[in-house]
């Protein structure tokens, strides 16, 4: 498979509880995005790597979100003690040298706050 | 900074006549434009985009937009709207350096038997 995959598809999780988000991108890819879309808007952007290095975060991105990219390879999205407007689709994609800016995206996963 | 502006949150249009979807872009400099598909629970799908090249774009499944730079516009349309289309629709544009997508509020699209 060479598209972007993102687990779990699918979170249900409790207010205040933790939760983490696993995006794998095209393996040749050098640069990945984190999004978050909200139901009727748009994806939004909230912080984007380089290999291994987090260039950019969104004023979006409380201090309750952290991303990591450890080997410039996977990365991973901590919502810690999530609250009900965090409920959204998050979404990952990449894109690569070749790739001329246009970014793949993965299915996204779906957190539900109760 | 750049931003894109959809003018339409809904559009409907009977199958078999034109679909016209509309963008405006504000971007300092030359932009890439891009729209994207997104049908329900389905990812987002790439239709088609412009890098600074031919300023009328062919994407897939017969849908086109055309880069004109005097109206700061990248509107999408398809001659003749099937079932299928109906979908959300979203311009995008890239920022320089970063490349992160910036993307407008969204265009559903209705088709009509």
């Amino acid at each position: 498979d060479t598209g972007v995959s993102q687990n779990p598809r699918h979170k249900i999780t409790k207010r205040g509880q933790n939760v983490t988000f696993r995006c794998d991108p095209i393996s040749e890819h050098n640069r990945l995005y984190w999004y978050r879309q909200t139901l009727g808007q748009g994806p939004e952007f909230l912080t984007y790597f380089q290999n291994e290095a987090q260039l950019e975060k969104s004023r979006l991105l409380s201090d309750r979100f952290s991303a990591e990219r450890p080997k410039g390879s996977f990365s991973t999205l901590e919502i810690q003690r999530t609250e009900q407007g965090d409920s959204a689709m998050y979404l990952c994609a990449s894109t690569g040298q070749q790739s001329y800016n246009e970014q793949f995206f993965g299915p996204g996963t779906r957190l539900t706050v109760l | 900074a750049q931003s894109v502006t959809q003018l339409d949150s809904h559009v409907s249009v009977s199958e078999g006549t034109p679909v016209l979807l509309r963008c405006n872009y504000s971007s300092s400099y030359s932009p890439s434009l891009f729209w994207y598909v997104q049908h329900p629970n389905k990812g987002l799908q790439l239709l088609l985009k412009y890098t600074s090249a031919a300023t009328l774009v062919k994407g897939i499944n017969g849908f086109e937009a055309e880069f004109k730079k005097s109206e700061t516009s990248f509107h999408l349309t398809k001659p003749s709207a099937h079932m299928s289309d109906a979908a959300e629709y979203f311009c995008v544009v890239s920022a320089s350096g970063t490349y992160k997508y910036i993307f407008g509020t969204g265009t559903r699209l209705k088709v009509l038997a």
